[in-house]
């Protein structure tokens, strides 16, 4: 069984650029949620995708957007990247009905903005 | 609205002493609860998690944690300690119905002095 897994490790980009994370599910799971974690905080709910519809979002501004694909991958967009987003972005997927909301974590993407 | 505080960002205790980690809930409805663990430069890795079935759940690494709901109180323990528990500790709730979102506590880091 494959668990979650992140692209890339680590990303820097300058302010006002755009990026794009990538996530691939733990194998028969179709739903993708992603976190962002700031240092030393914990992490906060950015959106859930289920089934390739957004499936509930956090209180975050509309330039984080999100994507889930056929194969239930999914991909999170920051446009007009603030020195703010600086954090580490976590995927977990899970699947729904299992009776207990469980999501399994990937190694998440450290990004830093200059 | 859910919310998780964990009492105290920094714990340290000594090797094979008794680990205690408090987390207290909010949540108008009896939640999901979960204790993950966080190594450096990881993601998120499941200790244990509250279902509603018993109030006192086992996890890995010799971890439990005891769902007190007139206290909403899910506090981490272990009789021992090991250098190896070092890491950072987040509590976290979800709703058991509606969007599977993770709502996490600010996170307790555990020290283990030899």
């Amino acid at each position: 069984e494959t668990g979650v897994t992140q692209s890339p490790t680590h990303l820097i980009k300058t302010r006002g650029q755009q990026v794009t994370l990538r996530c691939s599910s733990q194998s028969g799971h179709n739903t993708v949620s992603w976190y962002q974690q700031a240092l030393g905080q914990g992490p906060q709910f950015i959106f859930q995708y289920y089934r390739e519809e957004e499936n509930g979002r956090g209180n975050f501004p509309p330039r984080f957007s999100g994507l889930q694909f056929p194969n239930y991958s999914s991909e999170l967009n920051v446009n007009a990247l603030e020195l703010d987003d600086s954090a580490l972005y976590l995927c977990a997927s899970s699947q729904p009905g299992q009776g207990s909301n469980e999501q399994f974590f990937g190694p998440g993407t450290r990004l830093t903005v200059l | 609205a859910q919310s998780v505080t964990q009492l105290g960002s920094h714990v340290s205790v000594s090797e094979g002493a008794l680990v205690l980690l408090r987390c207290n809930y909010s949540s108008s409805v009896p939640p999901y609860l979960f204790w993950y663990v966080q190594y450096p430069n990881q993601g998120l890795q499941l200790l244990l998690k509250y279902t509603s079935a018993a109030t006192l759940v086992k996890g890995i690494n010799g971890f439990e944690a005891e769902f007190k709901k007139s206290e909403t109180s899910f506090h981490l323990t272990k009789p021992s300690a090991h250098m190896s528990d070092a890491a950072e500790y987040f509590c976290a709730v979800s709703a058991l119905l509606g969007a599977q979102k993770l709502v996490f506590g600010q996170g307790t880091r555990l020290t283990i002095n030899p």
